[in-house]
């Protein structure tokens, strides 16, 4: 079975600053993985997904996410943030091949200060 | 292009009651799920379509039916609807390896 697992629940960072948010997945195939964006009261964005290609990939809104097998991370960053990426963030996980389900973890909500 | 539309935005119903949750795409997409969104809990799989007349379930389907007779639609049922199932919902279509597309939810309260 596949899994995703959000370190941080909430993180919080400067305007400016790096942001980092992190995720471990667990997977006993080849995955595909996302990272997903979610405004107040709105539906999920895609932000960028790795597909087996090249394991850093970048995405919209100048973020970035580094795929690393050995480490089974996927971690997304930006580094310098802006007020307007405050929003919750979601990784998920899918098996490459076919249509599978897509997994989520439980979300890290990103708050930035002045 | 609408994408994923999902109708209605908000639903408040009466324990017991029974209701349809709708979704359609226009993407020509095989795949169609339904997600509930909890606070802490991330998004949890109800069920999923892989094309027309195929369904199955997901992480926490007991509660909730689904058909899908046609490719852009995929309705979720719930057929006595309890406090337990107040969440937010979502729809999502994807095609082969891309990521999903969501719809805008619907954020369903039972009283």
């Amino acid at each position: 079975a596949q899994s995703v697992t959000q370190l941080g629940s909430h993180v919080s960072v400067s305007e400016g600053a790096l942001v980092l948010l992190r995720c471990n997945y667990s997977s006993s195939v080849p995955p595909y993985l996302f990272w997903y964006v979610q405004y107040p009261n709105q539906g999920l964005q895609l932000l960028l997904k790795y597909t087996s290609a090249a394991t850093l990939v970048k995405g919209i809104n100048g973020f970035e996410a580094e795929f690393k097998k050995s480490e089974t991370s996927f971690h997304l960053t930006k580094p310098s943030a802006h007020m307007s990426d405050a929003a919750e963030y979601f990784c998920a996980v899918t098996s490459s091949g076919g249509y599978n389900k897509l997994i989520f973890g439980a979300g890290t909500r990103l708050a930035v200060h002045p | 292009n609408a994408g994923v539309t999902q109708t209605p935005k908000f639903q408040v119903l009466k324990t017991g009651q029974s209701m349809t949750l709708q979704c359609a795409q226009d993407m020509n997409h095989e795949y169609m799920s339904w997600y509930r969104q909890d606070p802490g809990m991330g998004l949890r799989l109800i069920h999923y379509s892989v094309g027309a007349g195929i369904t199955d379930q997901g992480e926490v389907p007991n509660g909730y039916n689904v058909s899908r007779s046609t490719t852009e639609d995929f309705p979720l049922r719930l057929l006595s609807a309890a406090p337990s199932q107040t969440s937010v919902y979502f729809c999502a279509s994807r095609g082969q390896g891309v990521g999903a597309f969501f719809g805008q939810g619907t954020r369903l309260t039972v009283v």
